[in-house]
């Protein structure tokens, strides 16, 4: 079964300081891959994600995210964290094929110092 | 384009009783997914419609129930409810062709 791995739970950045979210996952083939920013009491907000082609994709807000195959990881970075950026980060995978379910990481929650 | 919506955003319910949640997708979008959120499980996948029927299934006991409407809106329904379905049940669509999903704002749901 496919799985997602966030290792770090909580990550402590001062505004202005570069940002990397480490997320790895177990899957049979290649997976589509996602990563959703979650704010306390909201839903998920899609930041990007990769079907295919280039593996480093650009997302929303000024994140981007590399797909490595060698190391089953898709790590989410952004140069430079503003103080809006504290919230959860979600890593998820999705099967290709057309099943519609997303398996998704345990989360890593930013916090973000001035 | 609207996103999706959820009714209502929060609910009170007490043990034993039942709930229904709404949820209504990006217009054009035909799939809508449920997940429960917790703080111990994290996300969980509960079910999937598409074109008015239930394509995929997590696991979770048969009192978690849902269907879609001809017009794609969804409803899930928890019966007998258990302190433990306390959460944030959250919706998403996607749209045909294309594995992304939408999230809406979810409903948060408080069984004492």
């Amino acid at each position: 079964a496919q799985s997602v791995t966030q290792p770090d739970i909580h990550i402590t950045v001062s505004e202005g300081a570069s940002l990397e979210l480490r997320c790895n996952y177990s899957y049979g083939a290649t997976p589509y891959l996602f990563w959703y920013v979650q704010s306390p009491g909201q839903g998920l907000q899609l930041l990007l994600k990769y079907f295919s082609g280039d593996t480093l994709v650009q997302g929303i807000k000024g994140f981007e995210a590399e797909f490595k195959r060698s190391q089953s990881s898709f790590n989410l970075r952004k140069p430079s964290v503003h103080w809006s950026d504290a919230a959860e980060y979600f890593c998820a995978v999705g099967p290709q094929g057309g099943s519609e379910k997303l398996v998704f990481g345990k989360g890593t929650k930013l916090t973000v110092n001035p | 384009k609207a996103g999706v919506t959820q009714t209502p955003r929060y609910l009170i319910k007490t043990r034993g009783q039942q709930v229904t949640l709404s949820c209504s997708p990006i217009s054009g979008h035909r799939s809508v997914s449920w997940y429960q959120q917790t703080p111990g499980q994290g996300l969980q996948f509960l079910f999937e419609y598409f074109s008015e029927t239930q394509r995929n299934k997590g696991n979770f006991p048969g009192r978690f129930s849902g269907r879609q409407f001809s017009n794609s809106r969804s409803e899930m329904n928890v019966s007998t409810l258990e302190l433990g379905d306390s959460a944030l049940y959250l919706c998403a669509s996607s749209q045909t062709g294309d594995e992304t999903q939408y999230f809406g704002p979810g409903t948060r749901l408080l069984v004492l």
